[in-house]
């Protein structure tokens, strides 16, 4: 079974443009949580969406968005970049939304000049 | 507030030299704690889930014990690719998959 993949895999964005990130979940899971992990905050929880609802999200700035479509994939957004946006963005995926073991993809690099 | 600290932040061992890592947790309600492995520029590499104290799950080397304050992460004679960036997370008894992940314990295995 393939895993999540993740596109693109590296980005070089300026400050204040957009950014849309998409994660194809593992067949047949349901559910697809986003992180960003950053040397000094670690990995922290953006959103989660379940059957193209978001069912819960982190503390972020409304800035950052994300969507999810029929099919399960999902996109996430960035809007008006700044220098601390710069992260490796992970999307992991379950088969249910609750008692499920998630599993990550490989990430999107961004790096915010 | 809900916290997940891991220590050490960096080993260091010769092969076949056996550790623990810890993971200690303070949060309101746990439904599960996992345990991940991340190497330089990938994504994080499910080994385990753990849900009540006194359970314990092996894999190779690994063993992961859990009680109601913290984990272990035992590696046995290690090897050099063992070598990784090993994660603890809890996922809270809110119904979501929120995990909420410790900062890591970075592990270098030389030959």
């Amino acid at each position: 079974k393939a895993g999540v993949t993740q596109t693109p895999r590296y980005l070089i964005k300026t400050r204040g443009q957009q950014v849309t990130l998409s994660c194809s979940p593992i067949s047949g899971h349901r559910s697809v949580s986003w992180y960003q992990q950053t040397p000094g905050q670690g990995l922290q929880f953006l959103f989660e969406y379940f059957s193209e609802t978001q069912r819960n999200k982190g503390n972020f700035p409304g800035r950052f968005s994300g969507r999810q479509f029929s099919n399960s994939r999902s996109e996430m957004n960035v809007s008006t970049l700044e220098l601390g946006d710069s992260a490796l963005y992970l999307c992991a995926s379950s088969f249910l939304s609750v008692e499920e073991t998630q599993y990550f993809g490989p990430g999107t690099r961004l790096l915010v000049l | 507030e809900d916290q997940v600290t891991q220590s050490p932040e960096a080993l260091r061992l010769q092969e076949g030299e056996s550790s623990s890592l810890n993971c200690s947790y303070t949060v309101s309600g746990l439904r599960g704690l996992f345990w991940y492995r991340q190497d330089p520029g990938k994504g994080p590499e499910f080994l385990f889930t753990l849900y009540s104290a006194g359970e314990e799950k092996e894999k190779e080397r690994l063993k992961a014990t859990l009680t109601k304050k913290e984990s272990f992460l035992h590696i046995t004679a290690p090897k050099p690719e063992d070598s990784a960036t090993y994660l603890c997370a809890v996922r809270l008894n809110t119904g979501f998959q929120k995990l909420v992940f410790g900062t890591g314990t970075r592990l270098l295995v030389s030959p």
